[in-house]
């Protein structure tokens, strides 16, 4: 497997505009993390999926950001209108049905809102 | 609410120098402790999970331990290549199961 993959890497955009992230998991893993990482927080947790159910979205900052996931192997993090102070690393992360195993991560998407 | 300390937040060695990255933790029901790497420019990357007090597990220059209250990643005899962040993460019972990561250690390891 070519484990969890995100796109894109980089995205600059300007404030306003709508952003988009994607992310692959691992196949087979039912459980779908979406981090946010800066320097001043550390990794926050936005929302998670179990088996493409959204299962606790309490991190998502604001009514802006929202997630989907429409089938096991494909989930969306869209920030609509964005702004500066989201410019962060965005990672996905999957780990399997089993509540006491490791996530996998993806390399991030680094957005820039300008 | 699972919670996570690293300490140091930062830390400087000189090649060959051992030490020790601490990991404090509150939850309820652990269900694993995990550590993982973080290189710039990177997603974290999984090094070990401990299940119980008193487990260890071991992967070239790095040993994991774990207590009730933390758990230890011992670096012996680093390299420069050791250089990275490292972060720590529990899931609990009482955190629903979700990773909950602390700020992490920064180790830079000089020739």
């Amino acid at each position: 497997d070519a484990g969890v993959i995100q796109s894109p890497r980089h995205e600059v955009t300007e404030m306003g505009q709508e952003v988009t992230l994607r992310c692959k998991p691992i196949s087979g893993h039912d459980y779908l993390f979406w981090y946010r990482q800066t320097m001043m927080r550390g990794l926050e947790l936005l929302i998670y999926f179990n088996n493409n159910v959204p299962i606790d979205d309490s991190g998502m900052p604001e009514d802006r950001f929202s997630a989907k996931m429409p089938n096991a192997s494909f989930s969306t993090l869209k920030i609509q209108p964005s702004e500066p102070r989201d410019s962060a690393v965005y990672f996905c992360a999957s780990s399997s049905n089993r509540e006491d195993t490791e996530a996998f991560f993806g390399q991030g998407t680094r957005l820039t809102v300008v | 609410e699972d919670q996570v300390t690293q300490s140091p937040e930062a830390l400087r060695l000189q090649e060959g120098e051992s030490s020790s990255l601490n990991c404090s933790y509150t939850v309820s029901g652990l269900r694993g402790l995990f550590w993982y790497r973080q290189d710039p420019g990177k997603g974290p990357e999984f090094l070990f999970t401990l299940y119980s007090a008193g487990e260890e597990k071991e992967k070239e220059r790095l040993k994991a331990t774990l207590t009730k209250k933390e758990s230890f990643l011992h670096i012996t005899a680093p390299k420069p290549e050791d250089s990275a962040t490292y972060l720590c993460a529990v899931r609990s019972s009482g955190g629903s199961y979700i990773p909950t990561f602390g700020r992490g250690t920064s180790l830079i390891v000089h020739p």
